[in-house]
């Protein structure tokens, strides 16, 4: 399979709690980027993180990625309804010629 | 910046007939640009990756001749869904990437195929 692997599936939490998603890949990279996705709509970039960066913040965002494990991790902290959709890793091959993508987590946040 | 828009944003045909898609970037010059299908509920799966004034590269399992992609400038790439079929029913996404390759490819907004 081209994608890399996502838990979980799915995640139903209340507004207010922490979300995390966790990605694993297959290849080595140059990059990891993650994706939230509302649905039948496009994509929307959230954040990358290069092979040589380990933790990385953007506003309620907190990625974090170990090289040696393959793996990456998405927190949202103080989710809001808005926050549900489905939310994807992507990540680049050192080749730097495609981005494959994980197969995704749908998260619904009760209000 | 970097903007990628998509034409149409949703289609619906009949089964045989086929259909363009067209993906351009813009306000950038996009050396690379990607085609990806999605069905419900599942992840993007990338089709073909094509470079402008070449041939398109294929993904293992994805039928060239069914999914027709031309890439004839550095703004505009097009997919053509040859005799379509209820089974090509999808949502189609492209991407475009500036430059390097380490850069980050921007994405278009879709489109979704119905085909009856």
């Amino acid at each position: 399979s081209q994608q890399g692997e996502e838990d979980p599936q799915a995640l139903s939490i209340q507004e207010g709690e922490n979300a995390t998603m966790n990605c694993s890949y297959k290849t080595s990279i140059n990059n990891l980027q993650w994706y939230r996705q509302n649905s039948g709509r496009g994509l929307v970039h959230l954040i990358l993180i290069r092979s040589n960066e380990r933790e990385k913040h953007s506003g309620r965002l907190r990625v974090t990625l170990d090289t040696s494990k393959k793996s990456s991790s998405l927190l949202i902290t103080a989710s809001r309804a808005a926050d549900t959709a489905s939310y994807f890793c992507a990540t680049l091959n050192t080749g730097g010629f495609k981005t494959i993508f994980g197969a995704g987590t749908r998260l619904f946040v009760k209000a | 910046g970097a903007v990628v828009s998509q034409h149409p944003s949703w289609v619906i045909c009949k089964s045989g007939t086929s259909v363009k898609i067209e993906c351009r970037s813009l306000d950038f010059q996009a050396t690379t640009m990607f085609w990806y299908r999605q069905f419900p509920k599942q992840s993007l799966m990338l089709m073909a990756t094509s470079n402008e004034g070449s041939k398109a590269t294929y993904e293992q399992g994805v039928e060239k001749d069914k999914f027709l992609i031309n890439h004839a400038s550095l703004t505009l790439s097009t997919l053509t869904v040859t005799s379509a079929h209820p089974e090509d029913s999808s949502f189609y996404i492209c991407s475009a990437k500036v430059g390097r390759s380490y850069n980050e490819q921007f994405f278009g907004p879709g489109t979704r195929l119905t085909v009856l």
